[in-house]
């Protein structure tokens, strides 16, 4: 059964700084991996899509990278900003067609 | 639409009785998702559709929940006799290709069962 993890559970850090969210998940047989993220009372905003064949994927000030071998991802937020504090949750794809989330990494950009 | 639409937005109701959550998809998406989020827990994988196959209901967790999708397009979500551990946010998805594809998640419908 497959089971994600991320860590840290809380993140809290001053603005301008880059930081790493974690992701790891135990079943490597995985169709990608996606990257989103919740805001309080909201739905989710998918940030990032990384298929099984590749490495990485960038969008703006955010990178993402997979290691599907070693059952790990993370995603990189260059200059943080206070608009960025937000809960990041990684999901993976199954190859027996379900998603299944980590439990999420709260983060907090101060000014 | 513009986005993936739910209703309603907030249901409260009284424990036994049955409830049913709408799902509008963008317009175009194939692959329709159902999550479920508990106070407190991650989110949790519930049924998915692709076009007209039949889904998975093996993510359902239990048989007093049923998904239904009609015309490859909307999809409702019945609770029967709900009871107080079925409060939750309950959150539709939709993409273009199953699985392999970017999801956009409704706002979800907050449920209370009393």
């Amino acid at each position: 059964k497959q089971e994600v993890t991320q860590i840290p559970a809380a993140l809290s850090v001053p603005e301008g700084e880059n930081l790493v969210l974690n992701c790891s998940f135990t079943d490597s047989a995985i169709y990608n991996l996606q990257w989103f993220r919740q805001d309080p009372g909201k739905g989710l905003t998918s940030l990032l899509l990384i298929q099984s064949s590749q490495r990485e994927q960038t969008s703006g000030r955010l990178n993402a990278s997979l290691d599907k071998s070693s059952g790990r991802s993370t995603l990189y937020i260059a200059a943080s900003q206070p608009g960025d504090s937000a809960t990041y949750l990684c999901a993976v794809w199954n190859y027996g067609q379900n998603f299944v989330f980590g439990p999420g990494t709260r983060l907090s950009v101060l000014p | 639409g513009a986005g993936v639409s739910q209703s309603p937005s907030n249901k409260v109701t009284e424990k036994g009785k049955d409830v049913e959550l709408r799902c509008d998809p963008i317009s175009g998406h194939t692959a329709l998702y159902w999550y479920r989020q508990s106070l407190g827990q991650g989110l949790e994988f519930l049924i998915y559709f692709q076009g007209n196959s039949a889904p998975d209901k093996s993510g359902l967790p239990s048989d007093r929940f049923s998904a239904e999708r009609t015309g490859g397009s909307v999809s409702t979500l019945t609770i029967q006799r709900t009871q107080q551990e079925d409060s939750a946010v309950y959150l539709c998805a939709s993409g273009l290709a199953g699985g392999v594809d970017e999801q956009f998640f409704g706002p979800g419908t907050r449920l209370t069962v009393l």
